[in-house]
């Protein structure tokens, strides 16, 4: 069991770029939930999606941020036109049906905007 | 709206101390609580989770304890160790088990 796997694990991107952020989760969860951790401050929900949909996306930007889980593939968190701003580690999470069993946590997706 | 507190932010202590560590929450009406564990630069890991009916877990040299109505849990580590060195963060989950609060985390140095 390979664990919740998230790539690139560093991405450099300029502003205005797009980044695009993947996580695939581990075998046998149907739910996953990205966070983020901007440099000097907590961890942060920003949206829980189960396969081809959105539960909650209340932690989610408004504006040039997007989460889809398909029902093939990674679940992907998309930020358009990235902004300085943006930069901070980006984390996926998974569980199984169950909630009990807790969260497991991928090893994040640091983004530098330059 | 769940707030998650740790105390203290830093810790340094010399190798072999017993130790404890402090996490507070607002809201009560929690599903589970987990510790994890992050090294710098890396992820979480989880240490342990208790569920909301649960008093206590433990794991090794790790136990936890969690008072729903006072909101607080405490990770208690024994004979700390230099590789216990990083920062612990406690989470509350919210009461449909779908969104975890993180406090701040205590950032632990044990010395040689």
């Amino acid at each position: 069991n390979a664990g919740v796997m998230q790539n690139p694990r560093h991405l450099v991107r300029r502003r205005g770029q797009e980044a695009r952020l993947r996580c695939s989760p581990m075998k046998g969860h149907s739910h996953v939930y990205w966070y983020r951790q901007l440099p000097e401050e907590g961890l942060k929900f920003m949206v829980y999606l189960q396969k081809e949909n959105i539960i909650d996306e209340s932690g989610m930007p408004k504006e040039r941020f997007s989460a889809e889980f398909p029902k093939e593939g990674p679940s992907i968190l998309r930020i358009q036109q990235v902004v300085r701003g943006d930069s901070a580690a980006y984390f996926c999470a998974s569980s199984p049906e169950y909630r009990s069993y807790g969260y497991t946590f991928g090893s994040g997706t640091r983004l530098t905007v330059v | 709206k769940q707030e998650v507190t740790q105390i203290p932010a830093a810790l340094s202590v010399p190798e072999g101390e017993n130790l404890v560590l402090n996490c507070s929450f607002t809201d009560s009406a929690i599903y589970n609580l987990q510790w994890f564990r992050q090294d710098p630069g890396k992820g979480l890991t989880s240490l342990l989770l208790i569920q909301s009916s649960q008093r206590e877990q433990t794991s090794g040299r790790l136990n936890a304890s969690l008072d729903k109505s006072s909101g607080r849990s405490t990770l208690y580590i024994a004979a700390s160790q230099p590789g216990d060195s990083a920062t612990y963060l406690c989470a509350a989950s919210n009461n449909a088990g779908n969104m975890l609060t993180f406090g701040g985390g205590t950032r632990l140095m044990v010395k040689p």
